[in-house]
């Protein structure tokens, strides 16, 4: 399989805090790099994403930032609440197909 | 407004019982994928269909087999379930243009939790 690793696996942040998940990969012709919310008993959601082009991209307290050279990218929360505790995925992306890594648990305390 | 519909959405069969899980689609999308999810893991590709073309991944068991009989509707048949086949079993689409997309973003069915015994 592909491969994609994720750090930190369990993240516990206090509410209004913000919250930093690292997603490394080692294909250097990853062209596209999305982030997906899976909330406990629902199904993933993509809730940002980015191409290769672009450094960085923002949407409301949602970031994602991308470093080509170093093989890797972030998602930023910030003003973390109670709902976006949740499991969060960075799948590789590589023709057609996304292969999921382990996940980051991510836990916001009111 | 269900775009990804999987039925049923609990399923439980006997060790060794045959058993369809569906999936069907009302976005038109070309792709469709299905994973298998167990507690606590990452969702695993198990194949995926780019409009007719079958793409099955090296480490998905023979016991797994799939059919897509037209764009809107795909199957999944477990031929002899067994104990480590329970699991939650998603099914996805995404719009493959050949074209560079903004986004290839997926959209997930609400998956069948099979449950064997």
């Amino acid at each position: 399989g592909e491969n994609v690793e994720q750090h930190p696996s369990t993240l516990s942040v206090q509410e209004g805090d913000s919250a930093v998940i690292k997603c490394t990969y080692s294909d250097s012709a990853s062209n596209y790099f999305p982030w997906y919310k899976q909330e406990l008993g629902k199904r993933p959601q993509l809730i940002i994403d980015i191409r290769s082009n672009v450094g960085e991209k923002k949407d409301q307290r949602i970031a994602v930032t991308l470093n080509k050279t170093a093989k890797h990218f972030s998602l930023h929360i910030t003003e973390t609440q109670p709902e976006d505790s949740a499991v969060y995925f960075c799948p590789l992306y590589n023709f057609n197909k996304f292969y999921f890594g382990s996940g980051t648990k991510l836990n916001v305390k009111p | 407004d269900a775009m990804v519909i999987q039925n049923p959405r609990y399923q439980v069969t006997q060790f060794g019982k045959p058993v369809t899980l569906s999936c069907s689609q009302t976005l038109n999308h070309n792709v469709m994928y299905w994973y298998q999810q167990k507690s606590s893991q990452a969702p695993k590709l198990l194949f995926h269909y780019y409009d007719k073309d079958f793409n099955n991944e090296a480490d998905t068991p023979d016991n797994f087999q799939s059919r897509r009989p037209n764009t809107s509707f795909c199957f999944l048949d477990i031929r002899s379930p067994g104990l480590g086949d329970a699991a939650m079993y998603l099914c996805a689409t995404s719009r493959e243009s050949g074209r560079l997309p903004e986004s290839y973003e997926q959209y997930f069915g609400p998956g069948t939790r099979l449950t064997v015994t």
